[in-house]
């Protein structure tokens, strides 16, 4: 079946450090899946950060990015200076693009703390 | 924008009983999901649905029913609650390019 594993956590940085967070993927039953990056911030429900539909593409949002790397099978987080409203639970998850809905597979999810 | 919501929020069993869950949305979506998060662990699927009076198993399904009563609510049901169990389960919706998620429901079983 299809996978995500991602780094475990949890992990911490400093403000202003640099992260990343690694995610690698499987996709057996979806030819061409689309990633996403999710995140849930404390006291607040699961939400969409970014996503990439298409290999080779970077998605961006609030300073965080992310390349969808066919070759490698890998969909990192990346972000050059972290702050400390970053501090939340990341989830790396993949689906297929068709019309039964966009049913994902979750990796196990990164702990984030940001030290002021 | 629209939102989904799921109540209870905090849900207190005891062992073997039948628990329901409940999960409104006002998007207007098809599909409708319900995953089940452990802590440390990822979401796993139990049931979607992806119209009403649809239902269709995830990798999950077992020990659990589901119910879509109309197109905006989906509601689950743990059939034998088992005991020491803790759990976040989270409802969904989606328009088939995006999954919008509740706030959870926390189970604890005693």
């Amino acid at each position: 079946g299809d996978s995500v594993t991602q780094t475990e956590g949890p992990v911490t940085v400093s403000e202003s450090e640099s992260l990343i967070i690694n995610c690698t993927y499987s996709a057996t039953s979806i030819a061409y899946p689309n990633l996403f990056w999710y995140v849930r911030y404390p006291g607040e429900g699961l939400q969409l950060l970014l996503k990439v539909i298409t290999a080779g593409q970077k998605g961006s949002s609030r300073g965080f990015e992310a390349t969808y790397n066919k070759e490698t099978t890998s969909f990192h987080l990346q972000k050059a200076s972290v702050q400390e409203s970053d501090s939340a639970v990341y989830y790396c998850a993949l689906g297929a693009n068709n019309n039964a809905g966009a049913k994902l597979t979750f990796g196990g999810g990164t702990r984030l703390t940001v030290r002021p | 924008g629209g939102i989904i919501t799921q109540t209870p929020k905090f849900l207190i069993g005891q062992e073997g009983q039948k628990l329901t869950l409940k999960c409104q949305q006002n998007f207007n979506h098809d599909t409708m999901y319900w995953y089940r998060q452990d802590s440390g662990k990822g979401l796993r699927l139990i049931y979607y649905s992806i119209t009403e009076n649809d239902l269709q198993k995830g990798d999950l399904s077992e020990g659990y029913d589901a119910s879509r009563e109309k197109k905006s609510s989906f509601s689950l049901t743990v059939t034998s609650a088992q005991k020491n169990e803790m759990a976040v389960f989270l409802c969904a919706s989606s328009d088939n390019t995006e999954v919008f998620f509740g706030k959870g429901t926390r189970l604890t079983v005693v």
